[in-house]
């Protein structure tokens, strides 16, 4: 079974420019997840969602991070400006809908912002 | 919103010492539990998962967790690490699809 897939790996931009990030979840996953990981923290959720719907958006800092999820299936994270404190790990994750479901992740896209 | 608590942010044991990771919850409801690990540069792998049943739950690499309810506890034990146990480890809480990390811990094993 293909995990869940993410491009590119490595990101280095300068401030205020602008990056998107691309996720591939496990086929037939309806649930997907874009996490946060700041070197030293655990993983914060950025945003969810199910098929091409959004859950939760409460920890997306919506003036600068954009999310989409078309057609229920790959996801696009975009940030707009970037700030320096944007550096961090970028995490895809996606899970079958319903209880007792465990989240699958991909490798994460390290992104450093100069 | 639920929140997941890790006690420990840097433990540091010689190999063959036994290892206990505290993580606390605050969610109320049905919850599954996780805890995964992340090796240095590598991304966060599943090392074992509570969703029902028997509370002692058994993972990959000799860890277990268990699963007590009335302390809204979950922790992660190994009666004897290695010095390949070097590395980061989350506690995770689901509930109704919503997935939380606490923040960490950074288990350094001496040889």
């Amino acid at each position: 079974e293909a995990g869940v897939a993410q491009s590119p790996r490595y990101k280095i931009i300068e401030k205020r420019q602008s990056v998107a990030f691309w996720c591939n979840p496990i086929s037939g996953h309806a649930t997907l997840y874009w996490y946060q990981q700041i070197l030293g923290q655990g993983p914060k959720l950025l945003i969810q969602f199910q098929n091409n719907g959004v859950v939760d958006d409460s920890q997306l800092p919506k003036d600068r991070f954009s999310a989409e999820r078309l057609k229920g299936v790959d996801s696009t994270l975009k940030i707009q400006p970037a700030k320096l404190e944007d550096s961090a790990v970028y995490l895809c994750a996606s899970s079958f809908r319903g209880v007792n479901t465990e989240a699958f992740f991909g490798q994460g896209t390290r992104l450093t912002v100069v | 919103a639920q929140s997941v608590s890790q006690h420990n942010h840097h433990v540091i044991l010689s190999e063959a010492a036994s290892l206990e990771l505290g993580c606390n919850y605050s969610y109320g409801g049905t919850v599954n539990l996780f805890w995964y690990v992340q090796y240095p540069g590598q991304h966060l792998q599943l090392l074992l998962k509570y969703f029902s049943g028997d509370p002692l739950v058994k993972g990959i690499k000799g860890f277990e967790a268990e699963f007590i309810k009335s302390k809204f506890s979950f922790n992660l034990r190994k009666p004897s690490v290695q010095w390949s146990d070097t590395a980061e480890y989350f506690c995770a809480v689901n509930s109704l699809n919503d997935m939380r990390f606490g923040a960490g811990t950074r288990l350094t094993v001496k040889p």
